[in-house]
């Protein structure tokens, strides 16, 4: 059973208009990533959650934002997204002291 | 913050052969360091993970090494299979377990 789940796999979505993406988890993780991967790179950090409190990188764009209302589950919002944010965006858990349990990712394409 | 290097890039081998990836890592006071696979399509999947107070870690045909004095480890993959064909990142934990990704190597399995 998906462990940390992210929904939808696939998005579609016009230049500029909004869009969430979301992430729950069945692990009671208390910290939660959100990453952008464009293709044929690593994954870059664009925020992470310990419990509710909120971190989110130096140059991370503020087109995005992000919100966790409980533990198991968190959204990732686009608020204008342009050409260059077509990515594969993973959600990833950890309870802090192991690796991080990733989700399958949702890839957003942007027309 | 951390800066990992992965080598190489790309990877071939013939099917039974062994595959090796090197990644050297920025931070002296990093001590964690997973690697990860990733099959085209789906999330990173933690296989192997090493601790900085441990030399070297073995599964199976997987086993990672690691050189603190260096700020170096290898992943180690013996009697490659197809199913091994996959981008693998090695990863290297720093403040606040946030994990820093090497750029990924593709590593092909020849039959």
């Amino acid at each position: 059973d998906a462990m940390v789940i992210q929904n939808p796999r696939y998005q579609v979505t016009q230049f500029g208009k909004p869009v969430t993406l979301s992430c729950s988890q069945t692990l009671n993780h208390n910290v939660m990533y959100w990453y952008q991967q464009k293709s044929s790179q690593a994954p870059k950090l664009l925020f992470h959650y310990y419990d509710k409190d909120f971190n989110n990188e130096a140059d991370t764009p503020d087109n995005f934002q992000s919100r966790r209302p409980n533990t198991s589950f968190c959204f990732l919002d686009i608020r204008s997204p342009g050409l260059g944010d077509a990515a594969m965006y993973l959600c990833a858990t950890t309870q802090g002291i192991d690796g991080y349990t990733f989700g399958s990712g949702t890839r957003l394409t942007v027309v | 913050g951390e800066n990992v290097e992965q080598h190489p890039s790309t990877l071939s081998v013939q099917e039974g052969d062994s595959a090796v990836i090197k990644c050297t890592y920025s931070d002296s006071a990093s001590n964690y360091f997973p690697w990860y696979k990733q099959e085209l399509g789906k999330g990173p999947q933690l296989i192997i993970d090493i601790r900085s107070n441990v030399g070297e870690k073995k599964d199976q045909r997987i086993a990672v090494t690691l050189n603190k004095t260096a700020k170096h480890f290898s992943l180690h993959i013996t009697e490659t299979q197809p199913e091994d064909s996959a981008v693998y990142f090695c990863a290297a934990r720093y403040g606040n377990n946030r994990l820093a990704f090497g750029k990924g190597n593709q590593v092909v399995v020849i039959p």
